[in-house]
């Protein structure tokens, strides 16, 4: 069964201090995997996705993903962290029918301090 | 790219009474939708898929005559949370896209319901 696990639901970092949130995934199929970022009482963005080929994703805002199989991670990072990146943010997997279900993570919670 | 709306963003209404929410593609034609939930500092949670001309399957736990699911034409599925109760506010979210299009799902805005 897929699964999605995030290290830390809350992250707090000073305004241009690396971003690093952490994803690891179980998956029984070569895994799809996203991450999104939600702002209070809003729906879901997509920040970037890996789907096959290049393993290092680069997103929006400046964001990137590795994926590393061996490691069943996908964790998310940006050099440096600005105050308006402060929400919340969901890792996720396809789930096994590759019908374009989602398994989402609990999510984690930014805070970025001035 | 593509857009997903989602309509009402915000909803109140009296326990008993019944509400639609609707999710439109507004620029391509979505054979699939998902219904998600999502409790308050909580993850979302599948509830149904629903896939253009056909009934919605439903996932486990998930009362289907509570929550119906109607995706009658390619760019319009609505659900109806039916004799609303308040452990039913919640924030709902809908995604569409095409069928086994895995990276292309499209997120609405969320419907923010909240039964008094």
């Amino acid at each position: 069964a897929q699964s999605v696990t995030q290290l830390g639901s809350h992250v707090s970092v000073s305004e241009g201090a690396l971003v690093l949130l952490r994803c690891n995934y179980s998956s029984s199929v070569p895994p799809y995997l996203f991450w999104y970022v939600q702002y209070p009482n809003q729906g879901l963005q997509l920040l970037l996705k890996y789907t096959t080929g290049a393993t290092l994703v680069k997103g929006i805002n400046g964001f990137e993903a590795e994926f590393k199989k061996s490691e069943t991670s996908f964790h998310l990072t940006k050099p440096s962290a600005h105050m308006s990146d402060a929400a919340e943010y969901f890792c996720a997997v396809s789930d096994s029918s590759n019908t374009g279900k989602l398994i989402f993570g609990q999510g984690t919670t930014l805070q970025v301090k001035p | 790219g593509a857009v997903v709306s989602q309509h009402p963003s915000r909803v109140i209404c009296k326990s008993g009474t019944s509400v639609k929410i609707e999710c439109r593609s507004l620029d391509f034609q979505a054979t699939t939708m998902f219904w998600y939930r999502q409790f308050p500092k909580q993850s979302l949670m599948l509830m149904a898929t629903s896939n253009e001309g056909s009934k919605a399957t439903y996932e486990q736990g998930v009362e289907k005559d509570k929550f119906l699911i109607n995706h009658a034409s390619l760019t319009l599925s609505t659900l109806t949370v039916t004799s609303a109760h308040p452990e039913d506010s919640s924030f709902y979210i809908c995604s569409a896209g095409i069928y086994r299009d895995l990276g292309g799902y499209t997120f609405g805005s969320g419907t923010r319901l909240t039964v008094v």
